[in-house]
C-alpha cells in the first residue's frame, strides 16, 4: 500500500493563478481532511470530507475549495492564489466510524509569489 | 484562539535522559488525545494516544499522562534517542463526528548525544 499519496510535492505560483493539489489513499479510507502548517500555527483544518460526495468547511476554508468525486481521491482547489495561501499543505485520511487516528501525506509545499 | 498550546517551540535533552513535552487545552468537550511527530519534509506520523477516560498509556518507551482537572498532557520518552529528534505536535479529537483533530503549535525536539 502507497498509503496517502500528494501531488505535486512543490509548487510556485504567482498571485491571481489558480491551481488543484490531489490527495490520493489507497486504504479505503471513509474519512479525508486538507490541513495546511504555517511556523508556530501547528496543523489548521482546510475543509473536510466524511465520505464520497461529501465535503464540508474547517476552521480556515476562505479562498479553497474541494471536491471528493472518487472515495479514494480529494481535491484542495485554488481559484485565485494570494500570498498568504503560502504555506505547506498536509492531506489526511481515517478510516471512519470510531477510529481516531489519522493517517498523513507527504506534503507539498507552496509558494505565492 | 488556540484550543490546544504547547508552550515550549523547542526543547534540548541529551541522549539517553527522559524527555517530557506538554500540552494545555482549553475545551473540556475533547474526549480523545494524539501525539504526532513529524520529521522535516515528511508528513506526521501517529506516535501514542490517550482517551479522556483514563490518565495513563503507556507504549514502549513512550509514555503519554493526561490530568483532566488541569487540562494538561505530557509525552515522556524514556530513554531518549537520537532518533527522536523531530517536532512533536499535540492534538485533540472533539467527540463531535468526522474525528476532526485540533493541534498544538509544536514543539521541536533536540537529542543531543
Amino acid at each position: 500500500n502507497a498509503g496517502v499519496t500528494q501531488t505535486p510535492k512543490f509548487r510556485v505560483l504567482k498571485t491571481g493563478q489558480s491551481m488543484t493539489l490531489l490527495c490520493a489513499q489507497d486504504m479505503n479510507h471513509e474519512y479525508m481532511y486538507w490541513y495546511r502548517q504555517d511556523p508556530g500555527m501547528g496543523l489548521r483544518l482546510i475543509h473536510y470530507s466524511v465520505g464520497e460526495g461529501t465535503t464540508a468547511k474547517g476552521e480556515v476554508p476562505d479562498g479553497y475549495n474541494v471536491s471528493r468525486l472518487k472515495k479514494q481521491n480529494f481535491l484542495l482547489g485554488l481559484e485565485s492564489a494570494a500570498p498568504s495561501q503560502t504555506s505547506v499543505y498536509f492531506c489526511a485520511s481515517n478510516p471512519g466510524l470510531t477510529y481516531n487516528e489519522q493517517f498523513f501525506g507527504p506534503g507539498t509545499r507552496l509558494t505565492v509569489l | 484562539d488556540q484550543q490546544v498550546k504547547q508552550n515550549s517551540p523547542s526543547l534540548s535533552v541529551q541522549e539517553g535522559r527522559i524527555s517530557i513535552l506538554n500540552c494545555d487545552y482549553t475545551n473540556s468537550m475533547f474526549d480523545y488525545f494524539l501525539w504526532y511527530k513529524k520529521y522535516p519534509a515528511e508528513g506526521p506520523t501517529f506516535l501514542i494516544s490517550i482517551s479522556s477516560i483514563k490518565d495513563k498509556n503507556e507504549d514502549g518507551r513512550f509514555t503519554v499522562f493526561l490530568n483532566k482537572s488541569a487540562k494538561h498532557l505530557s509525552l515522556h520518552i524514556v530513554p531518549s534517542q537520537p532518533g527522536d529528534s523531530a517536532v512533536y505536535f499535540c492534538a485533540a479529537e472533539s467527540g463531535q463526528g468526522a474525528q476532526k483533530l485540533v493541534f498544538g503549535q509544536g514543539t521541536r525536539l533536540t537529542i543531543n548525544p
